[in-house]
């Protein structure tokens, strides 16, 4: 079955700008987490959406936002970018899969984002 | 809140050699451990998870064990190979409903 799809795979954006990701869950999955990852600094959490509702959200500030619509599909926004925004952004769906009890995230092979 | 503490960060083994990595969690409520490998330029990938039910599960070379007593769980990688090098992540979460707490990540690589 197809996996997590994110697009773009790269990005290079200007600072101040503003720029959006998008990512396509496994069939299935309403969940959709958003991850930032940056060199030595591991996964950082950006938030949660399940069935269109934001359930968890990490310690970004308000220049990060995300959706997600009926179709599960989510989108996340940066706006006002800053040299520091750079990173690997991450996206992961979830579900009960039917092949195996489990909670457990895919992930996409993330937005490589560079602000300049 | 929920903490992950991982370790070591960095972990250089032998070919065929066996490697270990620990991890220690602070909330008893934990009860779902999955650990995921991220290759270079890849999103992380679930390679094995455990439920706070069961002690020790296996997957021919990997196998990830867990004392809820100490709250820690560890990854065990027998037989090393090449491919085996890359980063690799645990985490706990107390449940679907809530976010998965990630440790920092062991980047282990393999000498020939």
């Amino acid at each position: 079955k197809a996996g997590v799809t994110q697009t773009p795979r790269y990005l290079i954006k200007t600072r101040g700008q503003q720029v959006t990701l998008s990512c396509s869950p496994i069939s299935g999955h309403r969940s959709v987490s958003w991850y930032q990852q940056t060199p030595g600094q591991g996964l950082q959490f950006l938030f949660e959406y399940f069935s269109e509702t934001q359930r968890n959200k990490g310690n970004f500030p308000g220049r990060f936002s995300g959706r997600q619509f009926s179709n599960s599909r989510s989108e996340m926004n940066v706006s006002t970018l800053e040299l520091g925004d750079s990173a690997l952004y991450l996206c992961a769906s979830s579900g009960k899969d039917r092949d195996r009890e489990t909670y457990g995230y895919t992930f996409g092979s993330g937005t490589r984002l560079t602000v300049v | 809140g929920e903490n992950v503490e991982q370790h070591p960060s960095t972990l250089s083994v032998q070919e065929g050699d066996s490697a270990v990595i620990k991890c220690t969690y602070s909330d008893s409520a934990s009860n779902y451990f999955p650990w995921y490998k991220q290759e270079l330029g890849k999103g992380p990938q679930l390679i094995i998870d455990i439920r706070s039910n069961v002690g020790e599960k296996k997957d021919q070379r990997i196998a990830v064990t867990l004392n809820k007593t100490a709250k820690h769980f560890s990854l065990h990688i027998t037989e090393t190979q090449p491919e085996d090098s890359a980063v690799y992540f645990c985490a706990a979460s107390k449940g679907s409903n809530y976010q998965l707490i990630w440790g920092a990540g062991t980047k282990l690589i393999i000498k020939p």
